[in-house]
């Protein structure tokens, strides 16, 4: 069965304190992981997808690398703007378009 | 430039009551996802449709619950008899290809007194 556990399941840093999100998978024939950043009261906002192992992405202070076991968000030195959660999320073989998410990592970047 | 639209965004009914949810995806988007996340837990699959076609509706629970993607119009998630536990967030996604990136709407919040 699809799975994906996502650690820790809350963090909290200063302002600068860069860290590391993490994100684990089982799934059968994965076509794309994605990353989404998701503000209270709101919907999810697409950030990355990935698909091959070895593969990284970046934008502003967020980076995204994948192997074949796990995803990594780490974030470069974090402002406050940054606090919210993080969802990971994969597509497994079939022709459905069906994403299996993780629970998310909540963050909390204080000044 | 509107991206994916729902409507309402709080919904509030009583038990035994129905509930509509409307869903536009984003222009030129022909493939809509259901979500549904209930409060304290992830985000989980419903249903995922294209133009007048269900496509797999295996995250949907079997009795009250229905989709509809008509070739006209929005994508309708429709609960019939509410209870309370179906209180949670209902979000819809939308993609251009089965393939590609889903992009989702500010979620419908439904509220079962």
């Amino acid at each position: 069965e699809d799975q994906v556990t996502q650690s820790p399941e809350a963090l909290r840093l200063q302002e600068g304190e860069s860290s590391s999100l993490n994100c684990s998978y089982t799934v059968s024939g994965l076509r794309g992981l994605f990353w989404y950043r998701q503000d209270p009261g709101k919907g999810p906002e697409f950030l990355f997808t990935l698909y091959s192992a070895g593969e990284e992405k970046e934008k502003e202070r967020l980076k995204a690398t994948l192997t074949k076991k796990e995803s990594f968000l780490h974030i470069t030195a974090p402002k406050p703007e940054d606090s919210a959660t993080y969802l990971c999320a994969v597509r497994g073989s079939g022709n459905t378009g069906k994403l299996i998410f993780g629970q998310g990592t909540t963050l909390q970047v204080k000044p | 430039n509107a991206g994916v639209m729902q409507n309402p965004r709080h919904l509030v009914r009583r038990r035994g009551q129905e509930a509509r949810l409307r869903c536009s995806p984003m222009k030129g988007h022909s493939h809509v996802y259901w979500y549904r996340q209930l409060p304290e837990e992830g985000l989980k699959f419903m249903v995922y449709l294209q133009k007048e076609n269900i496509i797999d509706e295996s995250g949907m629970p079997k009795e009250r619950f229905s989709a509809e993607f008509p070739k006209e119009g929005p994508s309708i998630l429709r609960i019939q008899q509410v209870v309370r536990g179906d209180s949670a967030a209902y979000f819809c996604a939308s993609s251009q290809g089965v393939t590609d990136t889903q992009y989702f709407g500010p979620g419908t919040r439904l509220t079962v007194l």
